[in-house]
């Protein structure tokens, strides 16, 4: 079946950091990736995607790469800031089958 | 119109009471979703309404009723819950109606079951 495994968190990061979320998955096939956010007293919110091999998602700094050869999609930003902090949902979807989501992340960035 | 609004925002019920949850979106996405989420836990798939039909039923207990009047409307009927049902509840809409990675997420409304 189909699976998400990421870095178990807090992570806790000073402002202007380099940030780096771990994700792995398990799947049949080619599945679309993905990274949502979720902050404090919100629902989520989708962050970035990738669809395909060689595709780099990225949106508001964030980034992260679908690789062919290997299954990691890590979230990387260069510089982070207060306001990112939140829960981190690295996600995988495979067409005919169900959503996954990994465990979450959460990120707290400190001034 | 690009968001999911969900109402209340927050709810508190007794085990015999009987109170429903309501979700709308217009963006014209033709796929509804009801998620479970506690706390420090990613969301947990409930239901998935597929032009306003229900296509995905996760085996959840007879005491949650999902309905979808119309394409835009998404409700969630509660019945006798039990205090373990607290959580907070996420509806989410995608554009095609077929279930789909690319999510619209509301904001919840937070349960809490006495």
């Amino acid at each position: 079946g189909n699976s998400v495994t990421q870095m178990e968190g807090p992570v806790t990061l000073s402002e202007e950091a380099f940030l780096t979320i771990n994700c792995t998955y398990t799947a049949t096939g080619y599945p679309s990736l993905f990274w949502y956010v979720q902050y404090p007293g919100e629902g989520l919110q989708l962050l970035l995607k990738a669809t395909k091999a060689d595709d780099k998602g990225s949106n508001k700094g964030f980034e992260a790469t679908y690789r062919k050869e290997t299954t990691p999609f890590h979230l990387e930003k260069g510089s982070v800031q207060v306001s990112d902090s939140a829960v981190y949902f690295c996600a995988l979807y495979n067409y005919g089958q169900n959503f996954v989501f990994g465990p979450g992340t959460r990120l707290s960035v400190l001034p | 119109d690009t968001e999911v609004t969900q109402t209340p925002k927050h709810l508190v019920m007794g085990m015999t009471n009987k109170k429903s949850l309501k979700c709308e979106q217009h963006m014209g996405h033709r796929a509804m979703y009801w998620y479970k989420q506690k706390a420090k836990k990613p969301p947990e798939l409930m239901f998935v309404y597929s032009y306003e039909k229900l296509s995905i039923n996760e085996s959840v207990p007879s005491r949650f009723s999902p309905e979808c009047p119309n394409s835009s409307l998404l409700n969630l009927h509660l019945h006798a819950l039990q205090p373990e049902d607290s959580a907070l509840y996420l509806c989410a809409s995608s554009l095609h109606g077929q279930v789909s990675g690319e999510q619209y997420f509301g904001p919840g409304t937070r349960l809490t079951v006495t």
